[in-house]
Parts: C-alpha cells; sequence; structure tokens
C-alpha cells in the first residue's frame, strides 16, 4: 500500500540548474498538490491539480511547474533553480473536496 | 480570504502533563478542519478532523471541537507521552476554493521524561 510517494528523498542543486520532482500516487486520487515547507511558515501551495490535464497555480508558483499527463503522476519541475527554492517539497492527494490530504515522505532541496 | 492561526512554539512538557495547542481559522465559506503531525523526517499524518460545526474529532488521546462561534480548533490531549514529540500542523479545507489546504506555521512539541 504505497500512498503517495515521492523522489529523490534528498537533492543538492547548483544555482542555475533545472530538475523534476516526481510524485505518484496509486489511491486513484484526483486531486494532487504540492506544498513547499520553510521554517516558520507553515506548508505553502504551489501548483494543484483536479484531475488529469488540468492544473492551477497556488499561492507561491514562480520558478516552478506542473504537468498532469496521467491521474497517477504529478511532476514539479525546477526551471532554474535558486537558493530561495532551498526547502522541503511535499506531494500531496486527496480523494474529494474537503476530505484529507495524504502525503509523500518529501523532498529536502538544497540550491547552492 | 482563508488563513490559519496557531499557537507559536516550541512547546515543552513533561511526560503526563496536558496539552493544549490553540487554532483559529478565518474562512469565506464552510470549511474543514484538520489536525497533521509531523514526525522528524517524515512527511504529514492526518492525526483528526471536523468536517463541520459543533463536531469533535478525536484520534491516540488527541481531540479537537470545531467551534464556529469562536473560529477555533484547539487540539488537546490529557495525558501526553514522550512519543507525541513532533510538529503539530492546524489546517482547513474550504470547499469553496476546491481541495486547497491553508496550513498553520506548525507548533512543535517536545514532550520529556
Amino acid at each position: 500500500n504505497a500512498g503517495v510517494t515521492q523522489t529523490p528523498k534528498f537533492q543538492v542543486l547548483k544555482t542555475g540548474q533545472s530538475m523534476t520532482l516526481q510524485c505518484a500516487q496509486d489511491m486513484n486520487h484526483e486531486y494532487m498538490s504540492w506544498y513547499r515547507q520553510d521554517p516558520g511558515m507553515g506548508l505553502r501551495l504551489i501548483h494543484y491539480s483536479v484531475g488529469a490535464g488540468i492544473t492551477d497555480q497556488g499561492e507561491v508558483p514562480n520558478g516552478y511547474n506542473v504537468s498532469r499527463s496521467t491521474t497517477e503522476d504529478f511532476p514539479l519541475r525546477l526551471l532554474s533553480a535558486a537558493p530561495s527554492q532551498t526547502s522541503v517539497y511535499f506531494c500531496a492527494s486527496t480523494l474529494a473536496r474537503n476530505t484529507e490530504a495524504f502525503f509523500g515522505q518529501g523532498t529536502r532541496l538544497t540550491v547552492v | 480570504g482563508n488563513s490559519v492561526t496557531q499557537m507559536e512554539g516550541p512547546v515543552t512538557l513533561s511526560e503526563e502533563a496536558f496539552l493544549t495547542i490553540n487554532c483559529t481559522y478565518t474562512a469565506t465559506g464552510y470549511p474543514s478542519l484538520f489536525w497533521y503531525v509531523q514526525y522528524p523526517g517524515e512527511g504529514l499524518q492526518l492525526l483528526l478532523k471536523a468536517t463541520k460545526a459543533d463536531d469533535k474529532g478525536s484520534n491516540k488521546g488527541f481531540e479537537a471541537t470545531y467551534r464556529k462561534e469562536t473560529t477555533s480548533f484547539h487540539l488537546e490531549k490529557g495525558s501526553v507521552q514522550v512519543s507525541d514529540s513532533a510538529v503539530y500542523f492546524c489546517a482547513l479545507s474550504d470547499r469553496n476554493t476546491g481541495n486547497q489546504f491553508y496550513f498553520g506555521t506548525g507548533t512543535s512539541l517536545t514532550v520529556i521524561p
């Protein structure tokens, strides 16, 4: 029973590099989201998707792209990494509106 | 708009002490309210939830009651254990804004023997 799987768990990037954080869920959830967690700021929504082919911006979308080609996968792309993107990133999925969100284990990203 | 305010930490308690972590919210619609717990190095796990006013969520000895009149969802536990040491997040999900969750800043709890 995998739930929400994120890869990698840790990553170090140089400023200007690009990379993709992977997120997959096996619960057939329609809703998926990406959050970043920074000290003293809780979790902030980056992008979300309400179904395959549909994505929208959250509170802090700049510097990130997403796509949702399948129900299972929701990758987050950093186009040109900046030190301000050093954070812990969490992917979450939700079955329906107002139900609980299931979180992945997180990706700790450091941009130097 | 939607927002969640929770009590700042860190909180340090002795084992078997009473715990309260305050949480208040603002919402434009009819939110569901949640408490999530994050153990070191892990993702967030749902601790409890309440979907309408006066509902009480409970799990593992933790409780929280959805109070619409005071827009609050305070987390309580009568007797904490060392294993309860973690970061606790209050959150809301508003059906008017789809599945977006709004989180508080988190409260770190350390329980000492």
